[in-house]
């Protein structure tokens, strides 16, 4: 595994409904973020995790949105009950450092209808 | 808050020519970073920058971090169609946090 792999790619969901994103981090790397990108703008920060323990969170991450890493390795980023503005792309990314860049995932990429 | 501002925001360009972008900030970085975004894909990382004046080269990509280090400068020479795409400057903010901060990022097309 050389990159970051997050699952599912797309996801098309009906409003009010819970979906939930997993994340894979390279595996040397003790920090990961998640980040969300609207059309037209840049990356977004949403939140960050040392190994297991969730240092920052943003304002952009409102009640419905959770976010866990439990063991250090993979990460979770649930919405609950979703609307139709938490549609975007939702990006994983991993790094020994935040000044040496972040390598991020593919994104997962959610439709709310 | 700071922020980056990036410009243009799109460019049209024929193949072979050169490119250049920019990105400036009402506040000082101490590091910066340029990426690459495809479509439907993650930015992927090109240059970092970590000195005032400093210029990096990648390829046929050259980065410079300004000397007030409130802007920075993304050079593309003898631009080719895998080109295309949208790129982002970014910047960890002061104060030890591990947020990077993005610009709204320059899309540049290519025409062939």
């Amino acid at each position: 595994d050389t990159g970051v792999s997050q699952d599912p790619r797309h996801k098309i969901t009906k409003r009010g409904q819970n979906v939930t994103f997993r994340c894979d981090p390279i595996s040397e790397h003790n920090r990961l973020y998640w980040y969300r990108q609207t059309l037209g703008q840049g990356p977004e920060f949403l939140t960050y995790f040392q190994n297991e323990a969730q240092l920052e969170k943003s304002r952009l991450l409102s009640d419905r949105f959770s976010a866990e890493r439990p063991k250090g390795s993979f990460s979770t980023l649930e919405i609950q009950r979703t609307e139709q503005g938490d549609s975007a792309m939702y990006l994983c990314a991993s790094s020994l450092y935040s000044i040496y860049g972040y390598t991020f995932g593919s994104g997962t990429r959610l439709t709310v209808v | 808050g700071q922020q980056l501002n990036q410009s243009p925001q799109s460019m049209f360009i024929q193949e072979g020519e050169d490119v250049s972008m920019n990105c400036t900030s009402s506040s000082i970085f101490n590091t910066w970073l340029w990426y690459k975004q495809d479509p439907g894909e993650g930015p992927v990382l090109l240059i970092a920058l970590y000195k005032a004046g400093e210029l990096t080269s990648n390829g046929r990509l050259t980065a410079q971090f300004g000397i007030t280090r409130k802007d920075s400068f993304l050079n593309i020479s003898a631009s080719i169609p895998s080109d295309v795409g949208i790129y982002f400057c970014a910047g960890p903010l002061q104060g030890g946090s591990e947020k990077l901060v993005f610009g709204k990022g320059t899309k540049l097309t290519v025409n062939p």
